[in-house]
């Protein structure tokens, strides 16, 4: 099945650094989600994004749903040590309708004291 | 926010041997369950949709017959793995579909593992 493209793959970045991933697509999606996952867990939602444009912000997280509609970034500010995770981007076609949802490769954050 | 539980948790089986994973919705009712499966540092997959009262569509690649999906209430929908093999060892997470907030609420998934 399709896959998002999401970069970097993994990082390794020291406690109260800002963070910064993206996720591209091949075709467009209405809706751009980014999850979080800890391990032995299901994803947990962190950002919704309803429209080409559109930034939004969830404490110390803020995403982009990028113009073309290919494209979303998440930022995470001044890190902390329980921002460890994987990070999976995914598109949605529709939104009203259950639409499935097509996941990114993930990010893989380390953070260091 | 909306609650979701799978039962089993972790489940350890002989090969050969079938698997029924539970999912349930706690508190709100699902027409629509997704199944994903999780491969050791990969991403989530689709595996098939499942509509309450229907048969589910399942993705290319996927075999019905041995991923039997069973979506008889709103707030129940089973995953039976027949004639498990190793290679069936993965993460197996259930999404119902919240028509009330159109959001899909991933359940905290079932760890499979074939020996």
């Amino acid at each position: 099945g399709q896959q998002l493209n999401q970069s970097p793959q993994s990082m390794f970045i020291q406690e109260g650094e800002d963070v910064s991933m993206n996720c591209t697509s091949s075709s467009i999606f209405n809706t751009w989600l980014w999850y979080k996952q800890d391990p032995g867990e299901g994803p947990v939602l962190l950002i919704a994004l309803y429209k080409a444009g559109e930034l939004t912000s969830n404490g110390r997280l803020t995403a982009q749903f990028g113009i073309t509609r290919k494209d979303s970034f998440l930022n995470i500010s001044a890190s902390i040590p329980s921002d460890v995770g994987i990070y999976f981007c995914a598109g949605q076609l529709s939104t009203g309708t259950a639409s499935k949802l097509t996941f990114g490769t993930g990010t893989r954050l380390q953070v260091t004291l | 926010g909306a609650v979701v539980s799978q039962h089993p948790s972790r489940v350890i089986c002989k090969s050969g041997t079938s698997v029924k994973i539970e999912c349930r919705s706690l508190d709100f009712q699902a027409t629509t369950m997704f199944w994903y499966r999780q491969f050791p540092k990969q991403s989530l997959m689709l595996m098939a949709t499942s509509n309450e009262g229907s048969k589910a569509t399942y993705e290319q690649g996927v075999e019905k017959d041995k991923f039997l999906i069973n979506h008889a209430s709103l707030t129940l929908s089973t995953l039976t793995v027949t004639s498990a093999h190793p290679e069936d060892s993965s993460f197996y997470i259930c999404t119902p579909w919240d028509t009330t907030t159109d959001t899909q609420y991933f359940g905290p998934g079932t760890r499979l593992t074939v020996l």
